[in-house]
């Protein structure tokens, strides 16, 4: 039914805290992404998953970046420890099938600020 | 590696006609998308070239150059609520590779 929906909207969080943000895509789509959106620049790559499977995760800038589908649907991005440098919008993206040219759908975004 | 390269900013007339140029050097390349977005709101789909030409949608029209690595975005019929960002977004493997975006200010 409804489009990729994303939760929080915003996000204020203090240097050093964990935060998880949370992603639920369109009903029924295989493949799931997200994306980090800093001010004025356009979104890059962190992870992509294929239902439940996380086959690419080479955009993730460290280890303090997690992310998880664990039953194919509702994706979690969790980011310990954050630093300032972590404040951006977060965007997730979700379609159909796997492997292919479809287009990708985007959530609202989460905007993360640490302060 | 990705490189994708777009103007900043452009500003144009309502009723005119605006041209937002993009180009790519990008592996395993598939395809390029345009996005529209909103200060503060999720990308939303325009369109998908795959094969060189022009494909026309509306009052939006892409084309791509797949031996030149370039892309253009055409907006006819300019309205005001036109004013957007407009991000070109190379395909290859799974993800998409979007430039800095191009500010649009369109203007009474």
């Amino acid at each position: 039914g409804a489009g990729v929906s994303q939760s929080p909207r915003y996000k204020v969080a203090k240097r050093g805290q964990d935060v998880a943000l949370r992603c639920d895509p369109i009903s029924g789509h295989v493949s799931l992404f997200w994306y980090q959106q800093a001010l004025g620049q356009g979104p890059e790559f962190l992870t992509y998953f294929q239902n439940e499977a996380q086959l690419d995760k080479s955009g993730l800038p460290s280890d303090r970046f997690f992310a998880e589908r664990p039953e194919g649907s509702v994706s979690t991005l969790k980011i310990q420890r954050t630093q300032q440098e972590d404040s951006a919008v977060y965007l997730c993206a979700s379609f159909r099938l796997a492997g292919t040219t479809d287009t990708q759908y985007f959530g609202p975004g989460t905007r993360l600020t640490v302060l | 590696g990705q490189n994708i390269d777009q103007p900043t900013e452009m500003t144009a007339t309502e009723g005119a006609i605006v041209q937002i140029n993009c180009t790519y050097q990008t592996s395993g390349f598939n395809g390029l998308f345009w996005y529209q977005q909103h200060a503060g709101e999720a990308p939303t789909f325009l369109s998908y070239n795959v094969l060189d030409g022009l494909e026309e949608k509306g009052r939006f029209s892409s084309f791509l150059s797949r031996s030149k690595g370039y892309s253009y975005l055409l907006l006819k019929e300019l309205q005001m609520k036109d004013s957007a960002s407009y991000l070109c977004a190379a395909h290859s493997g799974y993800a998409l590779n979007f430039g800095k975006g191009t500010s649009l200010l369109v203007t009474p």
